[in-house]
């Protein structure tokens, strides 16, 4: 089992949709939770990252940890076709600087 | 520069042929990566340089591999005796000094080996 599991997808949506976007983790030392967004032929780029449980939110996205349930979340509230990409969580602990990272889940937004 | 800039952005060769991959991150960033993203895979960590040393390698899958950094600027990871199985994109990224934050990774586009 991997430390980070992440649906690979795709997930399809109609423009204007709500997109729910989730990892599950099995170390219960992470405490930085981050999600990057990764298109075609790119880089990853960072969208957001989060201490610690709880939300935040930056315009359409919002980022959630529940470490008790060792779940993470991203929601894209009115989603756009150029929100079209692969969208990647990532973790680590305080003791380390070295990220893991999902595998990843492609989303699909259609006109 | 503006970004982490990676060279070549293609790179086909030959089973058996040895291999160099480039870095460059942006400046004033002393911690620098290097992760391996198969088809339809997350990110695979490979080696984290804290300046000019190699502070975690554990993630370099065997002694073909093996990356320098001999400024604490660019980078070159290098492939020794190709394999198909190493065709993938080479993704560097780094990230500002320890102590300033979440220590958020900044990635440049990678390098996208075949290994024919």
């Amino acid at each position: 089992q991997k430390e980070v599991e992440q649906d690979p997808g795709p997930l399809s949506v109609p423009e204007g949709a709500i997109v729910s976007l989730n990892c599950t983790y099995s170390n219960s030392a992470f405490q930085y939770f981050m999600w990057y967004r990764q298109y075609s032929r790119k880089g990853p780029e960072l969208l957001m990252y989060t201490y610690s449980s709880g939300n935040k939110e930056d315009g359409r996205f919002t980022a959630q940890v529940d470490k008790s349930s060792k779940y993470i979340s991203l929601f894209i509230r009115d989603s756009q076709p150029s929100d079209s990409a692969t969208y990647l969580c990532a973790m680590r602990s305080g003791g380390s600087y070295i990220p893991t990272f999902g595998r990843g889940t492609s989303l699909i937004v259609h006109p | 520069g503006a970004g982490v800039s990676q060279t070549p952005s293609n790179k086909v060769t030959e089973k058996g042929k040895y291999v160099e991959l480039r870095c460059d991150p942006i400046s004033g960033h002393t911690a620098l990566y290097w992760y391996r993203q198969s088809l339809g895979q997350g990110p695979e960590f490979l080696i984290y340089f804290q300046g000019t040393g190699a502070a975690d390698d554990s993630g370099l899958p065997n002694d073909r591999f093996f990356a320098v950094r001999p400024e604490g600027s660019v980078s070159t990871l290098k492939i020794q005796r190709t394999e198909r199985g190493d065709s993938a994109v080479y993704l560097c990224a780094s990230s500002s000094p320890l102590g300033s934050g979440a220590n958020v990774l900044t990635f440049g586009a990678g390098s996208r080996l075949t290994v024919l």
